[in-house]
């Protein structure tokens, strides 16, 4: 059972143009999520994070959009560039505390083409 | 900032070996340390959970007796795979919690290949 979903394994955006990647999840109980970016052979890097009680959370280029009735949450990038290019990991976890362990879906890998 | 290290990041050994793969907290202490494994093009799947100084919570589906973890010190956990086989072959990443941030800093990854 797959609780945490990010149904589009690759997307491609033109650079400067805004990156959407989309998240969906189905356990009621998760009320904190997080995006990483990951390049092959390399650890995850933690990019951003949201918590239930907010809808939205910005950071530079990156936002978080979360809606919460839907199960839903997306990342924004905009403007984006060539460095962006890597696969985008959307993560859940059920408690507020790093020591509950946090659920990924099965990545996006986004291209941004010159 | 938080850095976790793990070695090696590649290893190559053969069926029947073990192999240690070694995680450190360099700057924090993590009190909680994640692994997981990662296939090609596919997501990272959590192995188990790992307390200092107690026994690691596996995932189902997770043979304790063949991924063996210790985590005794704040600082240090492993991940042994005994008697490799080559399906054990994969990506294994660690991932330490971090009370200070209420976050996880994660490892370089280590690429078992087992032949």
């Amino acid at each position: 059972d797959q609780q945490v979903k990010q149904n589009s394994p690759s997307l491609s955006v033109q650079e400067g143009r805004i990156s959407i990647l989309n998240c969906d999840y189905t356990n009621s109980m998760f009320d904190y999520f997080l995006w990483y970016k990951k390049y092959p052979a390399e650890g995850p890097t933690f990019l951003i994070s949201i918590s239930s009680i907010k809808d939205k959370n910005e950071d530079g280029r990156f936002t978080v959009f979360l809606n919460k009735s839907a199960k839903h949450l997306s990342l924004h990038i905009v403007p984006s560039q060539p460095g962006d290019s890597a696969v985008y990991f959307c993560a859940a976890r059920a408690q507020y505390s790093s020591a509950s362990k946090i659920i990924f879906g099965s990545g996006t890998r986004l291209s941004i083409r010159p | 900032g938080a850095v976790v290290s793990q070695h090696p990041s590649r290893v190559i050994c053969k069926s029947g070996t073990s192999v240690k793969i070694e995680c450190r907290s360099l700057d924090f202490q993590a009190t909680t340390m994640f692994w997981y494994r990662q296939f090609p093009k596919q997501s990272l799947m959590l192995m188990a959970t790992s307390n200092e100084g107690s026994k690691a919570t596996y995932e189902q589906g997770v043979e304790k007796d063949k991924f063996l973890i210790n985590h005794a010190s704040l600082t240090l956990s492993t991940l042994t795979v005994t008697s490799a086989h080559p399906e054990d072959s994969s990506f294994y990443i660690c991932s330490a919690s971090n009370r200070r941030t209420n976050g996880y800093t994660f490892g370089s990854g280590t690429r078992l290949t087992v032949v």
